[in-house]
């Protein structure tokens, strides 16, 4: 099975500051990689597919870069509405899913 | 507007069984792949089951056996019937659908229902 970890754990910024969480599979997933954040209490968002295709609606602030075992999600200028924890998610066995453990993004 | 609406969960003792459902509209369901995904509360993310367009089951380890996926095109319902059930179970459960041309993202996700699983 394809594991996923994530790094860091937790971050804490402010307003204004670049954001980046790093996403690794056990194994090669080619660009088999999409990105979620999730709100508290709410069901979690299709932000990049496709390692760094961005979901329609998604602001252009987010970026998603990568592909083998390696990616990142990139938030450029960091929103007040950008709080939350994001999930990476593999589909190379798809439909079989992994997803990573999760990173917290709260206020500094 | 793409809609999925779960429904059935609750308190079940250890052992029991439960069956989820997810009502799906707004796009042709048959059409699509289909998941339900679990968060136990303040954990992440799992996967529990998927299905195909054609009917075709998926599972990891951690529920096969117990669990199983089914669907109904014509009246565009997702279902999951969830037997010997274990505390470990406990979470909320999404329904969700896989994107189109999405690499195999999930594009839509429903509110999700609470399966509490204790004596």
């Amino acid at each position: 099975d394809i594991q996923m970890t994530q790094s860091p754990s937790s971050v804490s910024a402010s307003v204004g500051d670049r954001v980046t969480i790093t996403c690794r599979a056990s194994q090669g997933i080619s660009s088999w990689l999409a990105w979620y954040q999730q709100k508290p209490g709410k069901a979690p968002k299709l932000l990049i597919y496709a390692a760094s295709s961005l979901q329609s609606g998604v602001p252009s602030r987010f970026s998603g870069s990568g592909s083998g075992t390696d990616f990142t999600l990139t938030i450029s200028s960091l929103q007040p509405e950008d709080f939350a924890t994001y999930y990476c998610q593999q589909a190379n066995s798809f439909p079989l899913l992994t997803f990573g453990p999760g990173t917290k993004v709260d206020i500094k | 507007e793409v809609q999925l609406v779960e429904s059935g969960g609750g308190l079940v003792q250890p052992g029991g069984s439960l069956r989820l459902s997810c009502a799906a509209s707004g796009f042709t369901f048959s059409s699509y792949d289909m998941h339900w995904v679990r968060q136990a509360t303040g954990k992440g993310l799992e996967w529990v089951s998927a299905i195909g367009t054609a009917g075709d089951p998926y599972y990891p380890g951690s529920v096969k056996g117990r669990f199983t996926i089914s669907r109904e095109n014509a009246k565009n319902s997702l279902y999951l019937q969830m037997n010997s059930l274990r505390a470990g179970d406990t979470a909320v459960y999404y329904c969700a659908r896989a994107g189109p041309q999405l690499a195999g993202a999930i594009d839509y996700w429903g509110q999700g229902t609470l399966v509490t699983v204790s004596s």
